[in-house]
């Protein structure tokens, strides 16, 4: 059973279009963090999250936290090829010092 | 460097040999974590080591993996008698505290012919 649901698994989009990456689980974090991985490469931490309904801008990208800690969303405006990569939710339990990772969202943004 | 090393980056090797990976840590981070991802997936704990307290070895998948990490110093993972599930990318990752951000390594890519 996997703790951390990401959906869509995969998505293939054109640029210039928007899109949302959802990350659901039935258990409380207190924090969430999002990763982007690109091919040959270890995850790099985007945004962590830590406030039940925090809402955190990067540049095109927004990630929010819900309100009970459960879940979170990526949303990107304005995808760019650049965008492309696995992107990866991690949740931090209450009580615990490691995270658990989704399976991750494959994103390619087409020119 | 600044980030975290690890080496080889890959690795190719015949079933039933031993394998040692390893990962240098960014100076002075006391956490360190080694995860499994196999292709195109999420990251799969495999231990985590805090300073000199004992580790959490909860996800080793079984006893041919094993793991060393002296202080903050560097770590080594160890594979025995490998069978092919076990290839995959192994990250490591170090980060300043138990609850402090993840920096990662590019990763060792493992085959098991």
């Amino acid at each position: 059973t996997q703790l951390l649901e990401q959906s869509p698994q995969f998505l293939s989009i054109q640029e210039g279009e928007n899109l949302t990456v959802y990350c659901n689980s039935s258990s409380v974090f207190s924090s969430l963090q999002w990763y982007r991985q690109e091919p040959g490469e270890g995850p790099v931490l985007l945004v962590t999250v830590v406030t039940g309904g925090e809402v955190k801008k990067l540049k095109r990208l927004t990630f929010q936290f819900g309100d009970a800690r459960k879940d979170s969303s990526l949303h990107i405006t304005a995808a760019q090829p650049g965008d492309t990569g696995l992107y990866l939710c991690a949740g931090l339990k209450t009580s615990g010092s490691r995270l658990t990772f989704g399976e991750g969202t494959q994103l390619t943004v087409n020119p | 460097g600044a980030g975290v090393s690890q080496s080889p980056s890959n690795k190719v090797t015949e079933k039933g040999k031993d394998v040692e990976l390893r990962c240098d840590p960014i100076s002075g981070h006391t956490a360190l974590y080694w995860y499994r991802q196999r292709l195109g997936q999420g990251l799969e704990f495999l231990i985590y080591f805090q300073g000199n307290s004992a580790p959490d070895k909860s996800g080793l998948p079984s006893d041919r993996f094993s793991a060393e990490r002296t202080g903050e110093s560097v770590s080594t993972l160890t594979i025995q008698r490998t069978q092919q599930e076990d290839s995959a990318v192994y990250l490591c990752a170090t980060g300043g505290g138990a609850r402090q951000p993840q920096h990662f390594g590019d990763g060792t890519r493992l085959s098991i012919l």
